[in-house]
């Protein structure tokens, strides 16, 4: 089984509506983070979370929310998809340990497709 | 903020060693320095780490200069499924540096046999 999953694998829906992605991880990692990938670009941070109290915005925050419902589970949330949110999103986790920049391991992707 | 820059493509045969640079001007104190690998539609996957000279592991070997400005990802004897896009990330993810790391635009690397 994977370590890191994420759910749906694929999602087409319309402007203006209402949706969230899921992530659940079984690395038993404190830390968690979502990134956007739009075609042939790198990685965009959207937010990130050091524990289940804790919630920070990245570089790319705005149009998205997040929840941190347990330290396996964060999911994103797209409160009114507009088409330019049209993106691979990824998960992310890492390990709080002593080096300064955690190896951090990543999910399959969610294809999101905003008509 | 450190802002990496790369080639945006390389092409290698089969059987060639392969050198990519990164450069990090911006880089900071507390930043290391991290290379992932991307496949078509999957999730980008750690390849090596290091803050300063030289770091080896069994994929690859990376080389940082005495001024840690650029970085150079080395892969020796790539095959055809080392064809990918290859990340350099500059960064601290400790607490309050989190968010601050950055991911370039990446390299893609074509091997042809």
């Amino acid at each position: 089984d994977a370590d890191v999953t994420q759910t749906p694998r694929n999602r087409i829906t319309k402007t203006g509506k209402r949706i969230m992605l899921e992530c659940s991880q079984t690395k038993g990692h404190d830390r968690m983070y979502w990134y956007r990938q739009d075609p042939g670009l790198g990685l965009r941070l959207i937010y990130y979370s050091f524990d289940v109290k804790d919630i920070n915005k990245g570089e790319i925050s705005d149009g998205y929310s997040v929840s941190r419902q347990a330290q396996a589970k964060f999911s994103l949330s797209l409160e009114s998809a507009i088409p330019n949110q049209t993106a691979l999103y990824f998960c992310a986790t890492s390990a709080t340990g002593t080096v300064a920049s955690d190896t951090q391991y990543f999910g399959p992707g969610t294809r999101l497709t905003v008509l | 903020l450190a802002k990496t820059t790369q080639p945006i493509s390389m092409d290698s045969y089969e059987g060639q060693e392969v050198n990519i640079t990164c450069s990090h001007n911006n880089i900071a104190t507390n930043d290391y320095i991290t290379w992932y690998q991307q496949f078509p539609s999957q999730g980008p996957r750690f390849i090596i780490q290091g803050y300063k000279t030289k770091v080896t592991n069994e994929v690859a070997s990376l080389f940082i200069p005495a001024d840690r400005k650029s970085s150079t990802l080395s892969l020796p004897r790539v095959s055809l499924s080392d064809t990918a896009v290859y990340y350099c990330l500059v960064g601290d993810l400790r607490d309050t540096n989190a968010g601050k790391s950055t991911f370039g635009d990446g390299t893609t690397l074509t091997v042809k046999p």
